[in-house]
């Protein structure tokens, strides 16, 4: 059974950077066929993709973080990882990793981190 | 990136159905993509339902129950998901996805349904 965690800090200052890590426990990254996601939902709110990160480095990223998330994978930990910079009140949100698998036409994620809880604020 | 539009809010009785919707913006055509659902309960991460593109090309997520199920209106150009034989544990929010340009993919507001 696979399973994910999300962890970081639960709490970044405007303008800073935001980091967070998914750890992958029941399968290995590496192995290839999925993609590896983040998807966050402001409170009360609906979600939004953020990008994905294959085990190759490839990543693909929505148009309206595009310029301020880097999402990376360290295959030798079964992590990847999510940065977003310059960071707003609008980014407080839950953020969820999860994985990704291919269909023709699009992805579906079939598992989910928990979550985690990132605040912006001073 | 366009807008899916899900009702806010929906309702039914238990053992009734209820059919939630996703409307796609009238520049992309429903029958072109697929539609992907996910359930989401307070507390809790989304949950995969299922995807539908056509009767011969639609799968259900692992463990989902066949009562849960998809669709599409053409003439509407509005994504389906019809939930049979209403229990309260169904009573949750729902989710519709697609994927406009293959790599970016973009969520509905989500619809609360409650199970009177």
């Amino acid at each position: 059974q696979v399973q994910l965690q999300e962890s970081g800090p639960g709490l970044v200052k405007p303008s800073q950077t935001l980091s967070l890590t998914c750890t992958v426990s029941g399968g290995s990254i590496s192995s290839g066929g999925y993609y590896w996601s983040w998807i966050r939902q402001h409170p009360g709110k609906g979600l939004e993709w953020i990008g994905y990160i294959y085990y190759s480095g490839s990543t693909y990223y929505n148009p309206s973080l595009k310029s301020r998330v880097t999402i990376s994978v360290d295959t030798s930990k079964n992590q990847f990882s999510l940065k977003l910079s310059s960071v707003t009140a609008a980014d407080t949100a839950v953020y969820y990793c999860a994985r990704g698998t291919r269909l023709v036409g699009g992805y579906y994620f079939d598992y989910w981190g928990q979550g985690t809880l990132v605040t912006v604020s001073s | 990136q366009p807008v899916l539009t899900q009702p806010p809010s929906s309702s039914a009785s238990p053992g009734e159905s209820a059919r939630l919707t996703c409307t796609l913006p009238s520049d992309i055509n429903v029958g072109s993509y697929n539609i992907y659902w996910y359930q989401q309960k307070p507390g809790s991460p989304p949950r995969y339902l299922l995807y539908y593109y056509s009767d011969s090309d639609k799968g259900q997520g692992s463990g989902v129950p066949s009562r849960f199920s998809g669709s599409k209106d053409a003439s509407a150009n509005t994504g389906i998901l019809l939930i049979s034989g209403l229990q309260s544990e169904d009573e949750a929010d729902y989710y519709c996805m697609i994927w406009p340009s293959n790599a970016s993919g973009v969520f509905g507001g989500g619809t609360k349904l409650t199970v009177l």
